[in-house]
């Protein structure tokens, strides 16, 4: 079954520290992976995925099918990154999407 | 381009009743995705309609329900209401079925937000 955990409900960091946002995912397939955001009383968006390889607002994630994770990293914090963060997952053949419990990043002044 | 609209996007409900959702897609999306966001539980998948045909459907018990029309416009329905039905109903579109698309982008719309008392 597939399935998407994020073990931090909430993150508190510094402005300017780095932040690390964990997602570990359980699929006995090659899934892909995306990081959707959610600002103060904006929309769910997507933020980056997995397959592009690129850099969103200064965050990345890399793909570690050896650990199965795929944590959203950015090396230093700004105000406007507290937002809720969700981790999803896409299978093959037509699957739906699986998000994670979503964390909350807060970062502080 | 306007965004995912839903409607309505406040309500407040008893226990037993009924309650109808709606969902307009970005022009021209012909996939539309249902999901229910709770708290504890995060997105929870319910089911994606494409082309007025239900795809995929998620683990929740058969008084939620929907449909698409023709415009690709959904509707959502739960019968029975009960209080854990209490959450928020987010809408999703995307250009085609969230299994093959290239991007796999979806478009959220702002909620339903329902109460039941």
């Amino acid at each position: 079954a597939q399935r998407v955990t994020q073990p931090e409900k909430l993150l508190s960091v510094f402005k300017g520290a780095p932040v690390e946002l964990k997602c570990n995912y359980s699929y006995s397939g090659s899934p892909e992976l995306f990081w959707y955001v959610q600002y103060s009383r904006q929309r769910l968006q997507l933020l980056l995925r997995h397959i592009s390889r690129e850099s969103i607002k200064g965050f990345t994630a890399d793909l570690n099918k050896g650990e199965t994770s795929f944590h959203l990293k950015k090396p230093f914090a700004q105000e406007e990154d507290s937002a809720m963060y969700y981790c999803a997952l896409r299978g093959n053949y037509g699957q739906n999407f699986v998000f994670g419990p979503g964390t909350r990043l807060s970062v502080l002044p | 381009k306007a965004g995912v609209t839903q409607t309505p996007r406040y309500l407040i409900k008893t226990r037993g009743q009924q309650v109808t959702l709606s969902c307009s897609p970005i022009s021209g999306h012909r996939s539309v995705s249902w999901y229910q966001q709770t708290p504890g539980q995060g997105l929870q998948f319910l089911f994606e309609y494409f082309s007025e045909t239900q795809r995929n459907k998620g683990n929740f018990p058969g008084r939620f329900s929907g449909r698409q029309f023709s415009n690709s416009r959904s509707e959502m329905n739960v019968s029975t209401l009960e209080l854990g039905d209490s959450a928020l109903y987010l809408c999703a579109s995307s250009l085609h079925r969230q299994g093959i698309s290239n991007t796999g982008e979806l478009f959220f719309g702002e909620g339903s937000r329902l109460t039941v008392l």
